[in-house]
């Protein structure tokens, strides 16, 4: 149980188009899911937090209007990186809250903006 | 301020011998403390959690970790390394739902 899927798991695409990454919550409701991006040999950092129905909360330094983040229901959450350029590329990885309060991440989805 | 410390970038360990890696946290109240793991291009993998009650937790695969109030550190631990336990290890503390704080990592090598 408590698996969380994210797709794709690779992307590539070209400067100035936009990506969408969609993490799914496969065996659980998660009222509330989070997306990370990690630069290699480095840790995870929190870009916002996700919750059903409503507005994400971006942390700081975060652009909202670059990273629309859209939580439909309570098993789907997408990130869209739009007019993406090369210094987006990363690796971004969800993860979403069970009941018992763990948060459970999906296998990442690397993008590279050529 | 919530910090989590992972004072060491790697651990080296022979295979079959015991591992430690090391988690030190700072917080004010009471913390929640999590384990996790992660292989090469990979997501992170829940391994164990703290939360309340017994100091002792055991997780996924064999690991364990030790909540110690007092030294406030929550180092995990198994008896016997495997080859396969070479990954990258995570350390993370939250209070209540709160966003979850990561340590730098630690990189765990096990030889066989």
């Amino acid at each position: 149980g408590a698996v969380v899927s994210q797709h794709p798991s690779w992307v590539i695409c070209k400067s100035g188009t936009s990506v969408k990454i969609e993490c799914r919550s496969l065996d659980f409701q998660a009222t509330t899911m989070f997306w990370y991006r990690q630069f290699p040999k480095q840790s995870l950092m929190l870009m916002a937090t996700s919750n059903e129905g409503s507005k994400a909360t971006y942390e700081q330094g975060v652009e909202k209007d670059k990273f629309l983040i859209n939580h439909a229901s309570l098993t789907l959450s997408t990130l869209t990186v739009t007019s993406a350029h090369p210094e987006d590329s990363s690796f971004y990885i969800c993860s979403a809250r069970d009941r018992r309060s763990v948060e459970f991440f999906g296998p990442g989805t690397r993008l590279t903006v050529l | 301020a919530q910090s989590v410390a992972q004072p060491e970038d790697q651990v080296n360990v022979a295979e079959g011998n015991p591992l430690t890696v090391k988690c030190t946290y700072s917080v004010s109240g009471n913390p929640y403390l999590f384990w996790y793991v992660q292989y090469p291009n990979r997501g992170l993998q829940f391994l164990l959690k703290y939360i309340t009650g017994d100091n002792l937790v055991k997780g996924s695969y064999g690991f364990e970790a030790e909540f110690n109030k007092s030294q406030t550190s929550f180092h995990l631990k198994k008896p016997s390394a495997l080859v396969s336990d070479s990954a990258l290890y995570f350390c993370a503390l939250r209070r209540s739902y709160n966003k979850l704080i990561f340590g730098a990592g630690t990189r765990l090598a096990v030889h066989p």
